[in-house]
């Protein structure tokens, strides 16, 4: 069966440090990977999706960026951190009859 | 561009009751699906349910069904005897037939079961 692993669950870091998120699918071959971020008590923005190996597309220009360097990797990064940042990423994957399954999620604060 | 629609912010019933979450979309495609997520205060994204446009019948799983009218362009969710557990945030979610599978999402309704 499908698992997908996205880490770390919470995580705190100071304006202007580095970030990085992962993301990863087990059972599957070339899926579809996303990337949202939920603001508290609002609705999922996509932020990049990729529909292969090193094949990204942004959604919302901003200072984060993502890459997939495996087929079954996603990983999701920021060079300096803003507090606008803050929230809650949810990495997620999709199969060819559309359906989504998301990762447990990341809460990042940025202090 | 498809827009999604949840025009109730949040909603509570007793427990054992029915409840129903309203959704409308608008789009000019004629063939796409249509989903519901259940997002519990855990965060955890689930898919409740899916509809294909090309099916004029309604999908349900157990307590969960919708009433898909898409002349409307409207996809509600009915949840039979709700339950302590189905208190969480519910979305509604569109997406186009071959657009890279992206989902364009409803603001959400929270959904409170009361005991």
């Amino acid at each position: 069966s499908q698992t997908i692993h996205q880490w770390p669950a919470t995580l705190v870091q100071p304006v202007g440090s580095p970030l990085s998120l992962e993301c990863t699918v087990e059972g599957t071959s070339n899926p579809n990977l996303y990337w949202y971020r939920q603001a508290a008590g609002r609705g999922l923005q996509l932020l990049f999706y990729s529909v292969g190996i090193g094949q990204i597309s942004s959604e919302v220009p901003q200072n984060l960026s993502a890459s997939r360097p495996q087929d079954r990797q996603f990983i999701l990064s920021s060079k300096k951190l803003l507090l606008s940042d803050s929230g809650f990423y949810l990495c997620a994957w999709s199969d060819t009859s559309g359906g989504y399954t998301f990762g447990s999620g990341t809460r990042l604060t940025v202090v | 561009a498809q827009t999604v629609t949840q025009s109730q912010p949040e909603m509570s019933v007793q427990e054992a009751e029915t409840v129903t979450l309203s959704c409308t979309y608008d789009t000019s495609e004629n063939n796409y699906y249509l989903f519901w997520y259940k997002q519990p205060p855990s965060r955890q994204m689930i898919l409740v349910i899916r509809q294909e446009a090309y099916k004029q019948q309604n999908a349900t799983e157990n307590r969960f069904s919708v009433n898909f009218q898409k002349a409307a362009k409207s996809f509600s969710l009915k949840i039979s005897d709700s339950q302590l557990g189905d208190t969480a945030m519910y979305f509604c979610a569109f997406m186009k037939s071959h657009s890279n599978y992206q989902l364009i999402w409803g603001a959400g309704t929270k959904l409170i079961i009361k005991p």
